[in-house]
């Protein structure tokens, strides 16, 4: 069964940058592992900013972008702001199903 | 508005049964998958399962085969998730959200919260 890994924790300055990463046990993060990213903050459901890999949402901000990176997925923010401090989780399409990575907490500091 | 709006929050016994509602809005619902994800209580997103709402095909995921039942109510444009014998770790919170492609997630609804306990 896929496993799917994120930094469990990463701290960022405002107006820094900062880069997740989503790893799969199964092998490299593909075009076809449709990587999605999403946003939660306490108390709030989820939001998705990024799927398919790299594409936006329209309600995504700027500041955020998706890629593939070595064989990962990646979330990048820039210039950050106080309020993207949240749990951010990867969703990978694998084998048919569908697989959340344990989530990174990002510390806007 | 496109969302989807979840049932409220409910308290139940262990072995007891339960059905939670998710109602699209906003969109052609019948051509759409409706994904259900829990998290319990400090934890991460698990995906549990997803239903097609025109055709009731449905996907579950091994970790919660034979645990759930999904549904979908075309006439109401309403997606179900149900336990018939709930048990204390069902306790948490359940997310349903909307797939485009039957692979990316764009609508979440906002969450019902379920405790189980006796």
């Amino acid at each position: 069964q896929t496993v799917v890994t994120q930094e469990p924790s990463l701290t960022v300055s405002p107006g820094g940058t900062v880069t997740l990463t989503c790893a799969s046990t199964t092998g490299a993060v593909t075009f076809g592992s449709y990587a999605n990213w999403l946003q939660q903050k306490p108390g709030q459901a989820p939001r998705t900013l990024i799927y398919s890999s790299t594409n936006k949402h329209s309600w995504t901000p700027a500041r955020f972008s998706g890629s593939l990176l070595g064989g990962k997925a990646a979330l990048t923010l820039s210039d950050v702001q106080p309020e993207d401090e949240a749990d951010y989780y990867c969703l990978l399409y694998s084998g048919g199903t569908h697989v959340f990575g344990g989530g990174t907490k990002l510390t806007v500091l | 508005d496109v969302q989807l709006v979840q049932s409220g929050a409910e308290v139940r016994k262990p072995g007891e049964s339960l059905k939670i509602s998710c109602k699209g809005s906003g969109y052609k619902f019948t051509t759409y998958w409706i994904a259900w994800v829990r998290q319990m209580p400090g934890k991460g997103l698990e995906w549990m399962a997803m239903i097609y709402a025109g055709d009731s095909e449905t996907r579950v995921s091994p970790s919660f085969q034979g645990q759930v039942t999904l549904s979908i109510d075309t006439s109401t444009d309403t997606a179900y998730l149900q336990w018939s014998s709930l048990k204390a770790s069902d306790s948490g919170m359940y997310f349903c959200a909307r797939l485009f492609g039957a692979k990316e997630v764009d609508l979440w609804g906002q969450g019902t919260l379920v405790t189980v306990s006796s």
